[in-house]
């Protein structure tokens, strides 16, 4: 079994300023690792997704992410962000097994609020 | 890219009453398609996994009297939520695969429903 935790619920964050969503996971086998945002009364898009490979991954709309091991964290940044960028975002996580079907495991989202 | 359409888009209902959401996948085939639910301001809850052609496998602890799904075709499931009550007031979302079928493919998600019932 995974958990995800994304450690702030809300992030607000000045027009053009950076910003970093935390996340950390904790799972007893490999996973997959996926950022999603979602904006109001809408599905989920997906932002980037670690499979393999390099650890610096990076994604639509200028974001990236870094996954770590060790620290079992995939943090999403931005160097700049938009008004446009107001959405709640969501990290997740897949089991690299097959068998288990590609159910993904969310975290509880984390709001982000760009104010001009 | 890969579309997932679902439809309507929000319904409002009275107790009692059934309601059914269709998930489409518009440009791929899905054999499998995930029923998802949203409380206002939390993540998603898995509820159950879409088969095409066989019975859903439902997460522990959702009614599969209650949450009826029917995968029909390569193209459309539905969820049909039977004798609705208040506290199945919620937004529901539904994904497919990518059409390349993979475990690690991502899904696909529909901009959802959200279901009111009064």
């Amino acid at each position: 079994a995974q958990s995800v935790t994304q450690l702030d619920s809300q992030v607000p964050v000045f027009e053009e300023a950076p910003v970093e969503l935390r996340c950390n996971y904790s799972s007893s086998v490999s996973v997959y690792l996926f950022w999603y945002v979602q904006y109001p009364n809408q599905g989920l898009q997906l932002l980037l997704k670690y499979l393999s490979g390099s650890t610096l991954v990076k994604g639509i709309n200028g974001f990236e992410a870094e996954f770590n091991k060790s620290q079992t964290s995939f943090h999403l940044r931005k160097p700049s962000v938009h008004i446009s960028d107001t959405a709640e975002y969501f990290c997740a996580v897949s089991d690299r097994i097959k068998a288990a079907g590609n159910k993904l495991t969310f975290g509880g989202g984390t709001r982000v609020l760009v104010k001009p | 890219g890969a579309v997932v359409s679902q439809h309507p888009s929000w319904v409002i209902c009275k107790s009692g009453t059934s309601v059914k959401i269709e998930c489409r996948s518009l440009d791929f085939q899905a054999t499998t398609m995930f029923w998802y639910r949203q409380f206002p301001k939390q993540s998603l809850m898995l509820m159950a996994t879409s088969n095409e052609g066989s019975k859903a496998t439902y997460e522990q602890g959702v009614e599969k009297d209650k949450f009826l799904i029917n995968h029909a075709s390569l193209t459309l499931s539905t969820l049909t939520v039977t004798s609705a009550h208040p506290e199945d007031s919620s937004f529901y979302i539904c994904s497919a695969r990518s059409p390349e079928g993979r475990y690690n493919s991502p899904l696909h998600f529909g901009n959802g429903t959200r279901l009111t019932v009064t």
